[in-house]
């Protein structure tokens, strides 16, 4: 059965540092998520993408952030000046028409030290 | 502003019975409501997918119900096993032309021998 893939599964990076998270849609989707779920709160949207554009992001989604689909495959997200406050879980999400179901990977654990 | 609340935030049940998991929500102009479940660490599986026009849907075990006059969605899980044992997330999509998942707090669920 498809599935949402993302790597790597563990990152470490000291303050300030980039990151860029990688995430494999199923292939056949045309929509597009990164969420993120700090330890013991609840998961939080970051940004939707459809047809090569940000659809919607949320007030998280500062300039720090960016997000690319780079080519037919792969749908990234970056941080370019990481803060402490990152650290987190962050999920990809694919969905195949919008309204759609969405469809989660096993997320990329952030630590910002 | 749409509210998501889970409730209880916990669950202790021994195996073999029913149990009910509660999802409440403000703004019941919703598109549709998924079901997760999530394991320790690990990324979010969709267990379930109500539109706003079903009352309920099946899968196996699993029942989950929708009604958006008075914001609550519920997901019944019958013949419990330890398996279950994860914490289980509703998340809406609202009908406002935004693709993003609204989150509720979740239930954790153990299910002991």
């Amino acid at each position: 059965e498809p599935e949402v893939t993302q790597t790597p599964s563990h990152q470490v990076t000291q303050m300030g540092q980039e990151v860029i998270l990688r995430c494999v849609p199923i292939s056949n989707h045309l929509y597009f998520y990164w969420y993120r779920q700090i330890l013991g709160q609840k998961v939080e949207f970051l940004v939707s993408f459809y047809n090569n554009e940000i659809s919607e992001k949320s007030e998280i989604f500062d300039d720090q952030f960016s997000v690319e689909r780079p080519d037919g495959s792969n749908f990234t997200l970056k941080i370019r000046s990481t803060k402490l406050e990152d650290s987190a879980m962050y999920f990809c999400a694919s969905s195949p028409l919008d309204y759609n179901e969405q469809f989660f990977g096993p997320g990329t654990r952030l630590t910002v030290l | 502003k749409q509210e998501v609340t889970q409730i209880p935030a916990a669950l202790s049940v021994p195996e073999g019975e029913n149990l009910v998991l509660n999802c409440s929500f403000t703004d019941s102009a919703i598109y549709n409501l998924q079901w997760f479940r999530q394991d320790p660490g690990k990324g979010l599986t969709s267990l379930l997918l109500i539109q706003s026009s079903q009352r309920e849907q099946t899968s196996g075990r699993l029942n989950a119900s929708l009604d958006k006059s008075s914001g609550r969605s519920t997901l019944y899980i019958a013949a419990s096993q330890p398996g279950d044992s994860a914490t289980y997330l509703c998340a809406l999509l609202r009908d406002t032309g935004f693709q993003k998942l609204v989150f509720g707090t979740g239930t954790r669920l153990l299910v002991s021998p």
